[in-house]
């Protein structure tokens, strides 16, 4: 079957570092996106991950290790601005994409 | 007009009623989403278009009915729907779906459903 883990929530604190890990499993694997979703918004792409590795966006950073169906988002010099769920999502070959439940960031002053 | 943009944005509607919802894309893209975003649910795709043609239909119910006339519009019809069906209904937008590129998907605001 299909299935992502991510954390429900993670709390800290601005100007700090978080990594939101997500874990997948999926058949057809092409790759892993994450969105950024804030309250009575829609969602917005933040990155893509189709190899292994790190990729790095300004503030924002995305890991992936295929062999280990895992990766993570991390968010450096985190602002008040950056407080918003968090979407894993992985796309596979068969046009599908399913995404995680989301984790809900809290940045507190 | 810019983006992703969505009507109505709020939509009340008994069980026996008939109603539709319309997404339109101003990106040039030639790929369109529907997704169904329930609290404390993961996003779930319902539908996908690609060159106007429906390429996933991810067993929904009949109740919906999608319609892509062209590459720029989306429609999903609504019939008879149960109240477990209110949720958030989004669409989204994409360039081609051919390779293994991200997809990258530009979303709507969303229309907030209530079905009483």
């Amino acid at each position: 079957g299909q299935s992502l883990e991510q954390p429900s929530e993670v709390t800290a604190v601005e100007g700090a570092i978080v990594q939101i890990n997500c874990t997948y499993q999926t058949s057809g694997f092409y790759g892993l996106s994450w969105y950024q979703q804030h309250d009575g918004g829609a969602p917005t792409f933040l990155s893509y991950n189709a190899l292994d590795g790190l990729e790095e966006t300004g503030r924002f950073s995305s890991f992936l290790s295929r062999s280990d169906s895992y990766g993570y988002l991390l968010l450096q010099e985190l602002q008040m601005k950056d407080s918003a769920s968090y979407f894993c999502a992985v796309r596979n070959n068969f046009n599908k994409f399913y995404f995680g439940s989301g984790t809900k960031l809290n940045v507190k002053p | 007009e810019t983006g992703v943009t969505q009507t109505p944005r709020h939509l009340v509607m008994g069980m026996t009623n008939k109603k539709s919802l319309k997404c339109e894309q101003h990106l040039g893209h030639n790929a369109m989403y529907w997704y169904k975003q329930s609290a404390k649910k993961p996003l779930e795709l319902m539908f996908v278009y690609s060159l106007e043609e429906r390429v996933e239909n991810n067993s929904v119910p009949s109740r919906f009915s999608p319609e892509c006339p062209n590459s720029s519009h989306l429609f999903l019809h609504l019939h008879t729907l149960q109240p477990e069906d209110s949720a958030l209904y989004l669409c989204a937008s994409s360039h081609s779906l051919t390779g293994t590129g991200s997809a990258e998907q530009y979303f709507g605001p969303g229309t907030r459903l209530t079905v009483t």
